[in-house]
């Protein structure tokens, strides 16, 4: 098995751009976790679905902020508009089931300029 | 709001020297997971734990949670290099929310 996978591994972009973020979840898996990596904040839960359907978003920063899942093997995250303070690595991870081990993918290093 | 809190924040070791991470939630928790993240890396699933008071050993390491469900450990016997890295608990309040604590970093030195 590949794994999680995540694309880009890393991205640079300027303020106000539109970044996507996507994620390939491990096959079988029905839950499906997008995390915030700061220095400042640590590790942060934005949202989560379970069979393709968001469940909770309450950490979604704002309205910036968006996520879809259209297929069992597929999500995405999106900002736009990009702010600086959205620099951060953000993780894509999958379980089995919500309370089994979460795998996390590699991570995307995303810094806005 | 929920948090999940660890000290020490920061931990530098001889290597062979022994060393643990503590875990504190401001609420009871349903079952709580250990990761590790190396420099660089993304966090690794280490263990579950899930009853009261129960106590589980990987090799040098060993993990206990605590009999009201709100406190966890991580304890590494004589540390490595390899044990590099932090060390994060993600406790389970009830829900399939995993709220990460704030992490430990460990250092070991040669």
């Amino acid at each position: 098995d590949a794994g999680v996978i995540q694309s880009p591994r890393h991205e640079v972009t300027e303020m106000g751009q539109e970044v996507t973020l996507r994620c390939k979840p491990i096959s079988g898996h029905d839950y499906l976790f997008w995390y915030r990596q700061t220095m400042m904040r640590g590790l942060e839960l934005l949202i989560y679905f379970n069979n393709n359907v968001p469940i909770d978003d309450s950490g979604m920063p704002e309205d910036r902020f968006s996520a879809k899942m259209p297929n069992a093997s597929f999500s995405t995250l999106k900002i736009q508009p990009s702010e600086p303070r959205d620099s951060a690595v953000y993780f894509c991870a999958s379980s089995a089931s919500g309370r089994e081990t979460q795998y996390f993918g590699p991570g995307t290093r995303l810094l806005v300029l | 709001g929920q948090q999940v809190m660890q000290i020490p924040q920061y931990q530098h070791v001889q290597e062979g020297e022994d060393f643990t991470t503590y875990c504190n939630s401001s609420t009871t928790l349903s079952n709580i997971q250990w990761y590790k993240q190396r420099p660089g890396g993304h966090p690794v699933f280490l263990i579950q734990l899930v009853k009261s008071g129960e106590v589980k050993k990987q090799k040098r390491l060993t993990f206990q949670f605590g009999e009201a469900k709100k406190n966890s450990s991580l304890h590494i016997t004589a540390t490595q290099t390899t044990d590099v890295g932090t060390y994060f608990c993600a406790g389970n309040p009830g829900t399939y929310k995993y709220i990460f604590g704030t992490g430990t970093r460990l250092k070991v030195l040669a």
